[in-house]
């Protein structure tokens, strides 16, 4: 089992529309979370932090559900400049801060 | 401008020749990491540093070396000894603190063999 795992897609959606993005990860000890947004052929760029108690960044919602080991992003309104790979990161491993990246999952947003 | 910049951005190397890509930050974060991205897969973490003068190996680090001699500056050799070294390679780095500070990326560096 991948230690972070996601759907890679691609996600085809109209201008407008909601999309939801799952992440599930292995293990139960891990600490922080994190979406990140990367273009093709680009470095990945932080998108935002998920915490605890769910949070959101304009049109974009995160949620953590440690019990059921998943994060999800949620983005509403999308816009073409959405599309984009998402990564889905958890910070599992203690010393140093290593992070573990899921393969992401692809968005293509279309008129 | 703060950041962090890698060079160069396409780099070629022949058979048995060693290559050392560049990273440098200017952000005054005290961790750094280099990460490998190939294709479909997600980013696998190669060497990565807590510290000046200390780092560590990750968990693809057979055939690469990393010196951390300053604070800014994490240079990553890609050796011979690296079979398939074509892949697009990230450098990274944070602040300190706890674990919920994120990695931020340089633009990273394309190395193909020719």
């Amino acid at each position: 089992r991948k230690e972070v795992e996601q759907d890679p897609g691609p996600f085809n959606v109209p201008e407008g529309a909601t999309v939801a993005f799952n992440c599930t990860y292995s293990n139960s000890a891990s600490q922080s979370f994190f979406w990140y947004r990367q273009d093709c052929r680009k470095e990945p760029k932080l998108l935002m932090s998920v915490y605890s108690s769910g949070n959101e960044d304009g049109r974009f919602t995160a949620q953590l559900n440690r019990a059921s080991q998943y994060i999800s992003l949620l983005i509403r309104d999308s816009k073409l400049s959405d599309s984009a790979t998402y990564l889905c990161v958890v910070n599992d491993r203690g010393g140093g801060n290593k992070l573990t990246f899921g393969t992401g999952t692809q968005l293509k947003v279309e008129l | 401008d703060g950041g962090i910049t890698q060079s160069p951005k396409y780099l070629f190397r022949k058979e048995g020749q060693n290559v050392t890509l560049s990273c440098e930050q200017n952000l005054n974060h005290d961790a750094m990491y280099w990460y490998r991205q190939d294709p479909g897969q997600g980013l696998r973490l190669i060497y990565y540093s807590q510290i000046v003068n200390d780092f560590q190996k990750g968990d693809i680090a057979e055939g690469y070396s990393v010196s951390r001699e300053k604070k800014e500056s994490f240079p990553l050799t890609v050796t011979s000894a690296q079979k398939n070294p074509t892949a697009f390679y990230l450098c990274a780095s944070r602040t300190g603190g706890g674990s919920n500070q994120p990695q931020h990326f340089g633009d990273g560096t394309r190395l193909s063999i020719l």
